[in-house]
């Protein structure tokens, strides 16, 4: 089993959707958790850290669930600037360690 | 300003050869990375720098050799590189290496192995 699983997509939206991603982590001790997003051929850019008690940034919300060790990434009113690959990725505290998921591909359609 | 820069952006290199990737940053950072990403892969973590000591090697082939030379500056000297070496070589900083900061990565170097 993977340490950080997620549905790798591909997601086809057309713009204005609302989109939904979701990831799980299999290490309880896991401490830190992100969204990252990254575009074709560039570098992971960090989107947003994810709190225990959710956290919004514009169009973008982040739950975090501790008990199901669950993430999630809502993205509301898509634009076609938002297609990209978005990676959960989780940190135990084990020195800088990532542990990044496989990626959800997402693609925003006219 | 979470700018982290690698030079170069592009590099082709015969199995013979030695080069070497910079990364900088000015964020004032403490701890910094390499990593190594394959096409339609995450990044794998190779190296961790933390107040310039080598914290974590990811047991990296010795033909892959970081240096520190201070707490801006992170290289990674190439030397008598395969194929399968050919990825996106991605550096990272972050504020210290404890887990709750984040990482930001450089636009990272493209390297080809012939």
């Amino acid at each position: 089993r993977k340490e950080v699983e997620q549905d790798p997509g591909p997601f086809n939206v057309p713009e204005g959707a609302t989109v939904a991603f979701n990831c799980t982590y299999s290490n309880s001790a896991s401490q830190s958790f992100f969204w990252y997003r990254q575009d074709c051929r560039k570098e992971p850019k960090l989107l947003m850290s994810v709190y225990s008690s959710g956290n919004e940034d514009g169009r973008f919300t982040a739950q975090l669930n501790r008990a199901s060790q669950y993430i999630s990434l809502l993205i509301r009113d898509s634009k076609l600037s938002d297609s990209a690959t978005y990676l959960c990725v989780v940190n135990h505290n084990q020195g800088g360690k990532l542990i990044f998921g496989q990626g959800t591909e997402l693609s925003v359609k006219p | 300003d979470t700018e982290v820069t690698q030079t170069p952006k592009h590099l082709v290199m015969g199995m013979t050869n030695k080069k070497s990737l910079k990364c900088e940053q000015h964020m004032g950072h403490r701890a910094m990375y390499w990593y190594k990403q394959k096409a339609k892969k995450p990044p794998e973590l190779m190296f961790v720098y933390s107040y310039e000591k080598l914290s974590i090697n990811e047991s990296v082939p010795s033909r892959f050799s970081p240096e520190c030379p201070n707490s801006s500056l992170l290289n990674l000297h190439l030397h008598a590189l395969q194929p399968e070496d050919s990825a996106l070589y991605l550096c990272a900083s972050s504020q210290a290496s404890s887990g709750a900061y984040e990482q930001y990565f450089g636009p990272g170097t493209r390297l080809t192995v012939t």
